[in-house]
């Protein structure tokens, strides 16, 4: 059974940068694609970007210039950094397995989710 | 930018059958997947490929996809099925969620 867990800073002050790490069990992260995907309070999911294990990104075009995803496969962990943030980037953060067959893409397998609130 | 759209909300009664649905243009052409969210809990992946249902995931659930709009259905509708359910595709490698449609079991 694959798991997956978030940690990192609950508390980012504006104009910093976020960063958080996603710890992967149970199977090897090599041979998957990983997502980090956010959840603002009581409102929808936004697919943030995902990494693949040689390091082949993709960003939600909204967010690309702030957003970097980077792997290390010898701790089985991914990463996210935010930068510049505001508090329209206050939300719930959840990293996600992607799978993509026969031109179906989804996510099979979710952490947790932590709570970054942005204020000073 | 690829959208794709749910109703805020659905009602039904225990034991009947629900419908959510979620429209973009040429949906159809596309694969949808749909998660189950709960309140304080993360999504889970209740349908892919359409109509798919990973192990674990009910028969009552199902799906269909064609035209501009892709349909989870609820058969037997129970109290625990009351929850956010989440739309979601991909175009143009992009990932697109819909903006969620809450389930009340009355």
């Amino acid at each position: 059974q694959v798991q997956l867990q978030e940690s990192g800073p609950g508390l980012v002050k504006p104009s910093e940068t976020l960063s958080l790490t996603c710890t992967v069990s149970g199977d090897f992260i090599n041979s998957y694609y990983w997502s980090w995907i956010r959840q603002p309070p009581g409102k929808g999911l936004e697919w943030i970007g995902y990494i693949y294990t040689t390091g082949d990104t993709n960003y939600n075009p909204s967010l690309k210039s702030r957003v970097t995803i980077s792997v290390d496969t010898s701790k089985n962990q991914f990463s996210l950094n935010l930068s510049s943030v505001t508090a329209a980037d206050t939300a719930v953060y959840y990293c996600a397995r992607r799978i993509l067959v026969a031109g179906s893409l989804y996510f099979d397998y979710w952490g947790q989710g932590t709570l970054v609130t942005v204020s000073s | 930018s690829y959208e794709v759209t749910q109703s805020p909300s659905v009602s039904v009664s225990p034991g009947q059958t629900a419908s959510i649905t979620c429209s973009g243009d040429k949906l159809g052409d596309k694969y949808a997947s749909w998660y189950q969210q709960k309140p304080g809990q993360s999504p889970v992946l209740v349908l892919y490929e359409d109509t798919k249902r990973p192990s674990g995931i009910p028969e009552r659930f199902s799906g269909s996809n064609s035209g501009n709009t892709a349909t989870l259905t609820i058969s037997g509708t129970q109290a625990m099925d009351e929850a956010d359910y989440y739309c979601q595709t991909w175009d143009s490698s992009t990932v697109v969620f819909g903006g969620g449609t809450k389930l009340t079991v009355l």
